[in-house]
């Protein structure tokens, strides 16, 4: 069955820090890839999403991932996080009809 | 358009008893779905339908009914509530084909 794994599951940096959030899903055929973010009490909402085409997708507020599939990963990034940006994000793959999520990475700046 | 909306926003419930949580959408989407989000497991499929009349189970389907009889609805059932079954639940809707899946608010359930 497909699978994906997020192996961070708290980060805490600073704001202006650099982030990279790593993703890799297990399945070896056709995909389309996902990143949800959910802020503190609201419901999951579309970062970005790759379908097809260039490999590095840029998405809301300054977020971007790049798709390397020799590598089956789909790490989110962001050059200068803000305190707004205290959230859990999900990255998801579909396949096979169905959207299968990762469990989550907890990310909280400071101030 | 509404979206992907969710009935009730929050449910208590005592063990066994059993309670209908209701999904709609109205972007005619064919492909609907239902989650649970646990903290630390993220996002767990329940059930699916890529179409009125069609469903199928994802990772965790037990204690958990579904039907599709029309293309907007998606309702979920719980027949016998469990300790174990409070969670927070997702209804999400897409066309099936290349599309952004979107998410309801989601309904929180404490089962005691």
């Amino acid at each position: 069955a497909q699978s994906v794994s997020q192996h961070n599951h708290h980060v805490i940096l600073s704001e202006a820090a650099s982030l990279e959030l790593g993703c890799n899903y297990s399945y070896g055929g056709t995909v389309n890839l996902f990143w949800y973010v959910q802020y503190p009490g609201q419901h999951l909402q579309l970062l970005l999403k790759y379908f097809s085409g260039d490999p590095l997708v840029k998405g809301i507020k300054g977020f971007e991932a790049e798709f390397i599939k020799s590598k089956f990963s789909f790490n989110l990034r962001k050059p200068s996080v803000q305190w707004s940006d205290t959230a859990e994000y999900f990255c998801a793959v579909i396949a096979l009809q169905k959207l299968v999520f990762g469990t989550g990475t907890r990310l909280l700046v400071s101030p | 358009n509404a979206g992907v909306t969710q009935t009730p926003k929050f449910q208590v419930l005592k063990t066994g008893q059993s309670m209908t949580l209701q999904c709609a959408q109205d972007m005619n989407h064919e492909y609907m779905s239902w989650y649970r989000q646990d903290p630390g497991m993220g996002l767990r499929l329940i059930h699916y339908s890529v179409g009125a009349g069609i469903t199928d189970q994802g990772e965790v389907p037990n204690g958990y009914n579904v039907s599709r009889s029309t293309t907007e609805d998606f309702p979920l059932r719980l027949l016998s509530a469990a300790p174990s079954q409070t969670s927070v639940y997702f209804c999400a809707s897409r066309r099936l084909v290349q599309e952004t899946q979107y998410f309801g608010p989601g309904t929180r359930l404490l089962v005691l």
